[in-house]
């Protein structure tokens, strides 16, 4: 079946702007995360849905960082006016459920630049 | 805090010789350790988790609490297992912490 999917896959925008990230995850898969890997931090988490709910927004880094998530489906991440520290490759990933052990499955992933 | 740290950034070894990358992890509770893998161009995807207990493509790792760490092993090494290798820790939530990721490189 379909795996999770991103898009767009690369992204370059003028700092300052704002952009938006989309994920469709696995059918059926109740579980969302996005993920932030950028050069020399390693993989980041940001934000973990379980349904259309964020019970942990903790990494999230700033307040110009924001998603959400509806029909317990497709999310979005938005990161306004951004910075050049911003640039990264955005990752998302399902899970069929929260609680411990379940497998997460990632999706290719948006490659950001902000210049 | 939760930390898992994978000192080495690069692994370098030839075809046939066995391969060790490093994990070690900081949680205070019981964790569930697992290893992802990206290949050249290709998505992250779980490799192994250690409540599995299982061997993938060669691979195993063994969780040591007593030594916090969970090195993935493989005696004899592939060109195909060279990757990037991410361990991450997954404690009492359900986000994973990842490690900056080991690269191996299998030379023929």
């Amino acid at each position: 079946g379909a795996g999770v999917s991103q898009s767009p896959s690369n992204k370059v925008t003028e700092k300052g702007k704002d952009v938006e990230l989309r994920c469709d995850p696995i059918s059926g898969h109740t579980a969302l995360y996005w993920y932030r890997q950028s050069l020399g931090q390693g993989l980041e988490f940001l934000i973990y849905f379980q349904g259309n709910s964020a019970p942990d927004k903790s990494g999230l880094p700033s307040d110009r960082f924001s998603a959400e998530r509806t029909g317990g489906s497709v999310s979005t991440l938005t990161i306004q006016r951004t910075q050049q520290e911003d640039s990264a490759v955005y990752l998302c990933a399902s899970s069929q459920g929260g609680g411990l052990g379940k497998t997460q499955y990632f999706g290719p992933g948006t490659r950001l630049l902000v210049l | 805090a939760q930390r898992v740290t994978q000192p080495e950034k690069l692994l370098s070894v030839f075809k046939g010789a066995p391969v060790e990358l490093k994990c070690n992890y900081s949680y205070s509770g019981s964790p569930e350790l697992f290893w992802y893998v990206q290949y050249s161009r290709q998505r992250l995807q779980l490799l192994l988790r250690h409540i599995s207990r299982e061997s993938i493509k060669g691979f195993t790792a063994d969780l040591n609490k007593g030594e916090t760490s969970f090195h993935l092993k493989k005696p004899f090494a592939q060109e195909e297992d060279s990757a990037m290798y991410y361990c991450a820790l997954s404690g009492n939530t359900d986000k994973l912490i990842f490690g900056t990721g080991t690269r191996l490189q299998v030379f023929p």
